[in-house]
């Protein structure tokens, strides 16, 4: 059985930094490409950022500069470190796991909220 | 970067009913797209990729179909707990993008 299962997420001041930690199992993690996605109060889903197999990267052009993802096959686990947060970046950030014609998001963990408030 | 667009925004609808849920895009997309199921609380659900590949353990009723720039998202038959949110994705190109989503509400 596929679980994520992220933490990491709390309340953070604007400008502040915060990892959040998604821990895979049920999957052969190293073979597949790992993303980030969000949701904050009341909206719809936006991805965040991705990492391939391989380790190549990307990011949504408002968090670029800012969020930087990474994974460790080691440990069967991707974080994606966030800083200078921001108010809009106020969410519930899940970790998913990518089907393997990277079309979808396959199977997501619970979520962790992320609040950035003064 | 790729628009979705989903409608209707609502759709009041009883069990037993179907349902018709509308995805289209703002440029082709071929057939790289997906569709979420999300309930108040929950993360959501993949239920189709591809365009029309129900996911693992998606029941029959579900259907999706489409290619380029207009999708659709069948329920043939509506069980209590198929009333939720749902989004259509697409992976063309980057950014991905979600659609706003549809509410599928009992009526």
């Amino acid at each position: 059985e596929v679980q994520l299962l992220e933490s990491g997420g709390g309340l953070v001041q604007p400008g502040g930094s915060l990892r959040l930690s998604c821990a895979a199992s049920g999957f052969t993690f190293s073979n597949h490409a790992m993303r980030w996605a969000r949701q904050a109060p009341g909206k719809g889903l936006e991805w965040v950022s991705a990492i391939g197999v391989g380790g190549s990267t990307y990011y949504r052009d408002s968090v670029k500069g800012r969020f930087i993802i990474s994974r460790d096959n080691s440990k069967n686990m991707v974080f994606l470190q966030m800083n200078s947060l921001r108010a809009e970046d106020t969410a519930v950030y899940y970790c998913a796991k990518v089907t393997s014609n990277f079309v979808a998001f396959e199977y997501w963990g619970q979520g962790t909220l992320v609040t950035v408030s003064s | 970067e790729i628009v979705l667009t989903q409608s209707p925004a609502t759709l009041s609808l009883s069990p037993g009913e179907r349902a018709t849920l509308s995805c289209r895009a703002s440029q082709s997309v071929s057939s790289s797209l997906a569709w979420y199921q999300q309930k108040p609380g929950q993360a959501p659900r993949l239920l189709i990729s591809d365009a029309s590949s129900r996911a693992t353990g998606i029941p029959a009723r579900f259907s999706g179909s489409g290619s380029g720039t207009d999708f659709t998202l069948t329920i043939s038959s509506l069980e209590p707990e198929d009333f939720a949110v749902y989004y259509c994705q697409q992976r063309t190109n980057w950014p991905i993008t979600f659609g706003q989503g549809t509410r599928l509400e009992i009526k």
